[in-house]
């Protein structure tokens, strides 16, 4: 079955913890994405990734890194959370083949963090 | 930078009635347009989406969606909503290999 996997799926960690959010997909993309999705402000592109070792900031990457070692992985670090990032987390992914353009992205279950 | 504004924070409708929901972006460029649609404690499903043809694009369970480029708007309607359309709904703009979101519009549909 095709999908987008995240563990864990929901985390209660401390201020300055680091933790990191693992993220897979099993569809061979080559683009990556993470969001956080707050209440009201709908979902914001943390990093993304165009394909192997190329990653690129999104609308709201500070606090956040990410690394792209392989194609079906694609982890976000977070090296000394604070209470602000707080929020649930998407994973995403889909093809960058010209054939497809337009096409959507798939999205994990969501990891829902809590920085206390 | 591009934005996407979706008009209504939350709507409340009856079995039955119609749904339109407002989504606007701001880019001069091409964009790719999407709706997603997310059900309670669920991630994100796809409902439609529009990036060439046809500005009226058809997508699951009886949404469509138009296209009108001079006004950079892409609302989602349905012609009568049931119980089950109770949800948070998305409109996203892809430029490049930016997606961006609206804020969302929750609906809720009293039986």
């Amino acid at each position: 079955e095709a999908q987008v996997t995240q563990n864990p799926r929901y985390l209660i960690t401390v201020t300055g913890k680091k933790l990191t959010v693992t993220c897979s997909q099993n569809m061979n993309h080559e683009y990556m994405s993470w969001y956080r999705q707050d209440p009201g402000l709908g979902l914001r592109q943390i990093y993304y990734s165009m394909n192997v070792e190329v990653t690129d900031k999104g609308d709201v990457p500070e606090g956040y890194k990410v690394s792209r070692k392989e194609k079906r992985n694609f982890p976000l670090i977070l090296e000394s959370p604070s209470p602000n990032q707080t929020s649930l987390y998407f994973c995403a992914s889909s093809s960058t083949r010209s054939s497809l353009v337009g096409n959507e992205q798939f999205f994990g279950p969501g990891t829902r963090l809590t920085v206390l | 930078a591009q934005s996407v504004s979706q008009h209504n924070h939350h709507v409340i409708l009856s079995e039955a009635a119609s749904l339109e929901l407002g989504c606007n972006y701001s880019y001069g460029g091409t964009v790719n347009l999407f709706w997603y649609v997310q059900y309670p404690g669920q991630h994100l499903q796809l409902l439609l989406k529009y990036f060439s043809g046809d500005p009226l694009v058809k997508g699951i369970k009886g949404f469509e969606a138009e296209f009108i480029k001079s006004k950079f708007s892409f609302n989602l309607r349905k012609p009568s909503v049931q119980w089950s359309d109770t949800a948070e709904y998305f409109c996203a703009v892809r430029s490049d290999y930016k997606l961006s979101f609206g804020a969302g519009t929750t609906v809720t549909v009293r039986a």
